[in-house]
């Protein structure tokens, strides 16, 4: 069963715009993590953020986390074509294993 | 140092056959998880193996196994292939557990005619 959930299923920006994706979930959790994926390939890993953590930076990369909502965001600031790719939050509760969200797929027009 | 290999990275078979994937992490990694991903159920988690033994499950029935070895390298096996079976299949390797970040490889992708 699915523990995240992002929205929106899909998005489409032009090059040089940021991109907001969001995910929920619905019990508490140790850390929340967000991973890409380009066309049906492995995925890679993007940020880790904490339950003890409100924001965390990497690169053109902020995640934020408000465990109070149950939600977190990613945004990915003056985004490239190469950014286009499915995003996907997976939530880790103690001695758990990491649940995937359905992902968000971002496309990146130049 | 070298990243997650999987293979073989594509595979045809039929109904009611088994098949075999392996994986071998990162060195020094100990933990390997095991991931399908369809385009209807989206990524879900198989099995995760940490020193040889199983350390978590998901929701798969028993025709889904896994083994870890001494070497950290694990395989998994599906016995009596179901057409539902033909997915992308994907092992993860982590230091410790899913508190870490995974470490995923290119993937398996498994079609079942």
């Amino acid at each position: 069963s699915q523990q995240g959930e992002e929205d929106p299923q899909a998005l489409s920006i032009q090059e040089g715009e940021n991109a907001t994706m969001n995910c929920s979930y619905k019990t508490s959790i140790n850390n929340l993590q967000w991973y890409r994926q380009n066309s049906g390939r492995g995925l890679v890993h993007l940020i880790l953020i904490r339950s003890n953590e409100r924001e965390k930076h990497s690169g053109r990369l902020r995640v934020t986390l408000d465990t109070s909502k149950k939600s977190s965001s990613l945004l990915i600031t003056a985004s490239r074509a190469a950014d286009t790719a499915s995003y996907f939050c997976a939530t880790n509760q103690a001695g758990t294993a990491l649940i995937f969200g359905k992902g968000t797929t971002l496309s990146v027009s130049s | 140092k070298a990243g997650v290999t999987q293979t073989p990275r594509y595979l045809i078979k039929t109904r009611g056959q088994q098949v075999t994937l392996s994986c071998s992490p990162i060195s020094g990694h100990r933990s390997v998880s095991w991931y399908q991903q369809t385009p209807g159920q989206g990524l879900q988690f198989l099995f995760e193996y940490f020193s040889e033994t199983q350390r978590n499950k998901g929701n798969f029935p028993g025709r889904f196994s896994g083994r870890q070895f001494s070497n950290s390298r694990s395989e998994m096996n599906v016995s009596t292939l179901e057409l539902g079976d033909s997915a992308l299949y994907l092992c993860a390797s982590s230091q410790s557990d899913h508190s870490y970040e995974q470490y995923f490889g290119p993937g398996t992708r498994l079609t079942v005619t």
